[in-house]
């Protein structure tokens, strides 16, 4: 079975400071990871993905996030946070396979306070 | 290239009647996905189709069902349909191969009276 766990509902952070948003995954398998957002009353768009390449992965609009095995974490990370980033950020696993289900974190709703 | 597109984008329905929710994938995707999103419970796995055959689908009744037409657009209906059923409900599809990335549509609101 596998699991991902956002360990925070909500972050804010002010505009031009760092973004983290923390995530840990429990897996059988070598997983698949993901990270989309989800802008209010928008579907969902990819942020970036590890498929077991590099374990530092970088996404669109400045986003990175590092793959961790020995702290099973895919936490995600930017730099310098902008007004446009206020949104809901999903941790994605997926089996090795990627072609079955994909299983959601909780959530984590960005704050940017300008 | 077109994105994955879904129809309607608002459905009103009443307790009790079925609701039919549409969806076309990225062309040359034949894998469509289905997932609800429900206020408080995050983003549930609902159904799997590929090459018009339902592949899994998560734990949801028998009343959740759907079906993949030969152009791999797919369509979920929900009958009998609750109060409970009221939520966002999105689709994605994903190309043939092993470790490719799921692509999701902007999504279906449906609310029940």
């Amino acid at each position: 079975a596998q699991s991902v766990t956002q360990l925070d509902s909500h972050v804010s952070v002010s505009e031009g400071t760092p973004v983290l948003l923390r995530c840990n995954y429990s897996s059988s398998y070598s997983p698949s990871l993901f990270w989309y957002v989800q802008h209010p009353n928008k579907g969902l768009q990819l942020l970036l993905k590890y498929t077991s390449a590099a374990t530092l992965v970088k996404g669109i609009n400045g986003f990175e996030a590092e793959f961790k095995k020995s702290e099973t974490s895919f936490h995600l990370t930017k730099p310098s946070a902008h007004m446009s980033d206020a949104a809901e950020y999903f941790c994605v696993v997926s089996d090795f396979f990627g072609n079955e289900k994909l299983t959601f974190g909780t959530g984590t709703r960005l704050t940017i306070i300008p | 290239e077109a994105g994955v597109t879904q129809s309607p984008t608002h459905l009103i329905k009443t307790r009790g009647q079925q609701a039919t929710l549409r969806c076309s994938p990225i062309s040359g995707h034949t894998s469509v996905y289905w997932y609800q999103q429900a206020l408080g419970l995050g983003l549930q796995f609902l159904l799997w189709y590929d090459e018009g055959e339902e592949r899994n689908r998560g734990n949801f009744p028998p009343r959740f069902s759907g079906r993949q037409f030969p152009n791999y657009s797919s369509e979920l209906n929900v009958n009998a349909l609750e109060l409970e059923d009221s939520a966002l409900y999105l689709c994605a599809s994903r190309k043939p191969g092993a470790t490719d990335t799921q692509y999701f549509g902007p999504g279906t609101r449906l609310t029940v009276l």
